[in-house]
């Protein structure tokens, strides 16, 4: 499985942007780039996934890069209900549907 | 719309002891996960049902773990007998499809004395 790389942990204050970077190198064409977080004592919860272009919904904007091998998920206001593990994943679009492989994630802890 | 149900959320046994945690999906989802995460890490994908086939059991430890989803639905992970290492979160996943996004349950935090 293709590998991510992201920051054990970052800080944020409240009401201010956070870009949470993530680098894929080995990314494959097939591969879309998913991520997930995890609020404390709850299961994982998808945020946004993409493929080439930057997307967008009510939750995050999630930009990647011209060559795919990072991307940047953006939290436009933080709020203490972002606080979270957030998990950059290359969901593999080719022979391995539906495999989700986390790694530790980034620990987004957000001040008042 | 209910999410991902699963009970029991706590379990505490001794080891050696058999235990067995239960899993509603969303309905009308047909896949179907069951992962493990220990504390401090990622969840690690144990088994992956498509309907009521397991399409991906590769990383589950079928010497003592075992798995059933029948008619489709709900599913049924046991663990027969329980080790000191058994003890972590066991989380239950659904998708509509296996392309799609998946919701994931509160999970049951299983610890082995």
């Amino acid at each position: 499985d293709a590998k991510t790389t992201q920051p054990n942990s970052m800080e944020s204050n409240e009401e201010e942007p956070v870009h949470l970077p993530c680098n894929h190198s080995t990314i494959s064409g097939t591969d879309y780039i998913h991520w997930y977080r995890q609020l404390p004592s709850q299961g994982p919860e998808y945020v946004i996934h993409g493929l080439t272009s930057n997307v967008n919904n009510r939750m995050a904007s999630l930009a990647i890069a011209e060559d795919r091998k990072s991307s940047t998920l953006i939290l436009h206001r933080a709020t203490l209900r972002d606080a979270a593990v957030y998990y950059c994943i290359l969901f593999a679009g080719g022979t391995s549907y539906g495999k989700l492989t986390f790694g530790q994630g980034t620990i987004l802890t957000v001040h008042p | 719309e209910a999410g991902v149900v699963q009970s029991p959320r706590y379990k505490i046994i001794e080891k050696k002891q058999p235990v067995a945690f239960w899993c509603n999906p969303i309905s009308g989802h047909n896949t179907l996960y069951w992962y493990l995460q220990n504390l401090g890490q990622g969840p690690e994908l144990l088994i992956r049902y498509e309907n009521e086939e397991a399409v991906d059991d590769s990383q589950l430890p079928k010497d003592r773990f075992s798995a059933e989803r029948l008619k489709g639905v709900d599913s049924t992970l046991k663990i027969q007998p329980a080790e000191l290492g058994d003890s972590a979160v066991y989380l239950c996943a659904s998708s509509l499809e296996s392309v799609n996004e998946q919701f994931f349950g509160p999970g049951t935090r299983l610890t082995v004395l």
